[in-house]
């Protein structure tokens, strides 16, 4: 079956532009995450979904970035006047259910580059 | 906070060679540990995990032990292919009772590179 897709795969940005992300998660898959993935590193948590439901936000770098899953299934990533450090791949995954019993399948990422 | 540290990659090895990968983490309570796997040109995949402590996650001939008394998950496999050079990547996801929800902390993920 279809797996995690995201798009665009590849996002350039002129620094001071808005940028929106789409993760299309894993039918029927309760949870959603996004991470952030700076070159040479691992991915980094920025922030998850229950459903509809944002329950916590703790990894979002700053009040430029804003997600959102409205009817608990696509979800969006959007960058308020992007800066030459938001450069990084932005990976979604999601899974089952809550809990880490259950696999995150990761999408293939968006890259983004801010000039 | 939470952290998981993995050894300094890169790592070339020649075909049926034998791998370890270091990773030791930091966390409160029992977490559950994992290695995921980037193949070139693909997405991050699962490749094994263990959930308390002494398990043993396998896969596609790689092994981890979960090791409490050493915060350890090193990464092993005997024989290594050309076909396993990716990246590998340690994490871990916290265990806090009943508002655990599985969010992952990564290392900084180990390059290998395997030789015909």
């Amino acid at each position: 079956g279809a797996g995690v897709s995201q798009s665009p795969r590849y996002k350039v940005a002129k620094r001071g532009q808005d940028v929106a992300l789409r993760c299309d998660p894993i039918s029927g898959h309760v949870s959603l995450f996004w991470y952030q993935q700076a070159l040479g590193q691992g991915p980094e948590f920025l922030t998850y979904f229950q459903n509809e439901a944002q329950l916590d936000k703790s990894g979002l770098p700053s009040d430029r970035f804003f997600a959102e899953r409205p009817e608990g299934s696509v979800s969006t990533l959007k960058i308020q006047r992007t800066q030459q450090e938001d450069s990084a791949v932005y990976l979604c995954a999601s899974s089952l259910q809550r809990g880490s019993s259950y696999e995150q399948y990761f999408g293939p990422g968006t890259r983004l580059t801010v000039t | 906070g939470d952290s998981v540290t993995q050894m300094e990659g890169p790592v070339t090895l020649s075909e049926e060679a034998f791998l370890t990968i270091n990773c030791t983490y930091t966390a409160t309570g029992y977490p559950s540990l994992f290695w995921y796997v980037q193949y070139p040109g693909e997405g991050l995949q699962l490749l094994l995990k263990a959930t308390k402590a002494d398990d043993k996650g396998s896969n596609k001939g790689f092994e981890a032990t979960y090791r409490k008394e050493t915060t350890s998950f090193h990464l092993e496999k005997g024989s290594v292919q050309v076909s396993d050079s990716a990246v590998y990547f340690c994490a871990l996801s916290a265990n806090a009772g009943g508002t655990s929800y599985g969010k992952l902390t990564f290392g900084q993920g180990t390059i290998l590179t395997v030789h015909p």
